[in-house]
């Protein structure tokens, strides 16, 4: 296993479309969480899940978003009705449950235009 | 609400010599810290992290200081590498949840050759 990665990596979309974003974690994690980080910020939470459940969502997390990992494994992101506010990098991160260090993927960079 | 704060938002130092970066945060629920470094292009990497019932934690050429009086925490590199160039980000969490952690705006650190 390599590490946690990301897919896509870059994702242009016109203002309006739905937009959904893989993340697979390091396998023998059952945190996973996403962050979105945009230009001159640190990463800010979104949500995150322990196996299959989703334990706490920010208020950042309109209901325009919607975040799902079915099996406990790989996670998607779907950004619905995109506005031009969405462009971000969006980073996954996992970790063991009752440790704090996370180990971040490499992101998807959003641009809506 | 920036609960983690780095006020510096670049620094820059001579190859051998030290670097110190700093973070400030306001939460006094916060008990576990942790020190991240992002390459451009990538996800941030785990560098080292302390708990609150520690003041000083070492890996290295990395030092991690905590004042919690002060509700500050620093990160030293001796000696610093022009490797070490790198946005460096601090963040926080509370351990009995370890569910959300919270993070710094970031410190472009660049160590001249």
């Amino acid at each position: 296993d390599t590490g946690v990665s990301q897919d896509p990596r870059h994702k242009i979309t016109k203002r309006g479309q739905n937009v959904t974003f893989r993340c697979d974690p390091i396998s023998e994690h059952n945190r996973l969480y996403w962050y979105r980080q945009t230009l001159g910020q640190g990463p800010e939470f979104l949500t995150y899940f322990q196996n299959e459940a989703q334990l706490e969502k920010s208020r950042l997390l309109s209901d325009r978003f919607s975040a799902e990992r079915p099996k406990g494994s790989f996670s998607t992101l779907e950004i619905q009705r995109t506005e031009q506010g969405d462009s971000a990098m969006y980073l996954c991160a996992s970790s063991f449950a009752g440790g704090p260090e996370q180990y971040f993927g490499p992101g998807t960079r959003l641009t809506v235009t | 609400d920036q609960q983690v704060k780095q006020n510096s938002p670049s620094l820059s130092v001579q190859e051998g010599r030290i670097s110190i970066l700093n973070c400030d945060y306001t939460n006094s629920m916060f008990d576990y810290f942790l020190w991240y470094k992002k390459y451009p292009a990538e996800g941030p990497t785990f560098l080292i992290s302390i708990s609150s019932i520690k003041d000083k934690n070492e890996d290295g050429r990395f030092t991690v200081f905590l004042n919690k009086s002060a509700k500050h925490l620093s990160l030293h590199i001796v000696p610093s590498q022009p490797g070490d160039s790198a946005v460096y980000f601090c963040a926080a969490t509370t351990s009995n949840t370890g569910n959300q952690f919270y993070f710094g705006t970031g410190t472009s650190l660049t160590v001249i050759p």
